[in-house]
């Protein structure tokens, strides 16, 4: 089965400075890689996506993240963090074991910014 | 314009009862999915449907059935809850067949705490 791996729990970064998610994958095939957050009591957002071609892809509220085949990883990035972007952080492949109708979720990444 | 949303929001029950968790959604996606997440577990697929009509068994399926009797809507049914069934539910869809590169949209969730 596709899978994607999240090996820190928490990421603490002071607010200005760079942040970074880390996610790596583990598929038989070309990924199809996704980044979702969660804010407290809400329901999964989608920030962006990994589809094929440049291997940064830009996504919403500024965030970013760079597609590296050679070390299979799908880091998701922020140049300035804000206080607002506190929050638990998802990267998830389609799963082709399910038909490519199943994302296949890593355990969560809470992010919390520091004022 | 709604989008998925999911009722009820939080629930009780007690070990052995019954109940439907019941996810609409507006946006005319013919792909519905239920997700169950768990602390430290990221997401995990319990059931899905690709079409109004039909269903498929997720990673996680035992215990739980599923309906999709009108393209709208999807519903969960714990036929006879147990404690560890206590969870978040969250309900996604998804907008094309058969393209590999959508990405999923969540409902906000359901709370359920099975004693």
């Amino acid at each position: 089965a596709q899978s994607v791996a999240q090996p820190e729990d928490q990421v603490n970064v002071a607010e200005g400075n760079p942040l970074t998610v880390k996610c790596t994958y583990s598929v038989s095939g070309n990924p199809y890689l996704f980044w979702y957050v969660q804010y407290p009591n809400r329901g999964l957002q989608f920030l962006l996506k990994y589809i094929t071609g440049d291997n940064l892809v830009k996504g919403s509220y500024g965030f970013e993240a760079e597609f590296n085949k050679s070390q299979t990883s799908f880091h998701l990035k922020k140049p300035s963090a804000l206080v607002s972007d506190s929050a638990l952080y998802f990267c998830a492949v389609r799963d082709i074991d399910y038909g490519n109708n199943r994302l296949a979720f890593g355990k969560g990444n809470q992010v919390v910014v520091i004022p | 314009n709604a989008g998925v949303t999911q009722t009820p929001k939080f629930r009780v029950l007690k070990t052995g009862q019954s109940m439907t968790l019941l996810c609409a959604q507006d946006m005319n996606h013919e792909y519905m999915y239920w997700y169950r997440q768990d602390p430290g577990m990221g997401l995990r697929l319990i059931h899905y449907s690709v079409g109004e009509g039909t269903t498929a068994k997720g990673e996680v399926p035992d215990g739980y059935n599923v309906s999709r009797l009108k393209k709208q809507n999807f519903l969960l049914g714990l036929e006879s809850a147990a404690p560890s069934q206590t969870s978040v539910y969250f309900c996604a869809t998804q907008l094309r067949p058969g393209q590999q590169d959508n990405e999923q949209f969540f409902g906000p969730g359901t709370r359920l705490t099975v004693l």
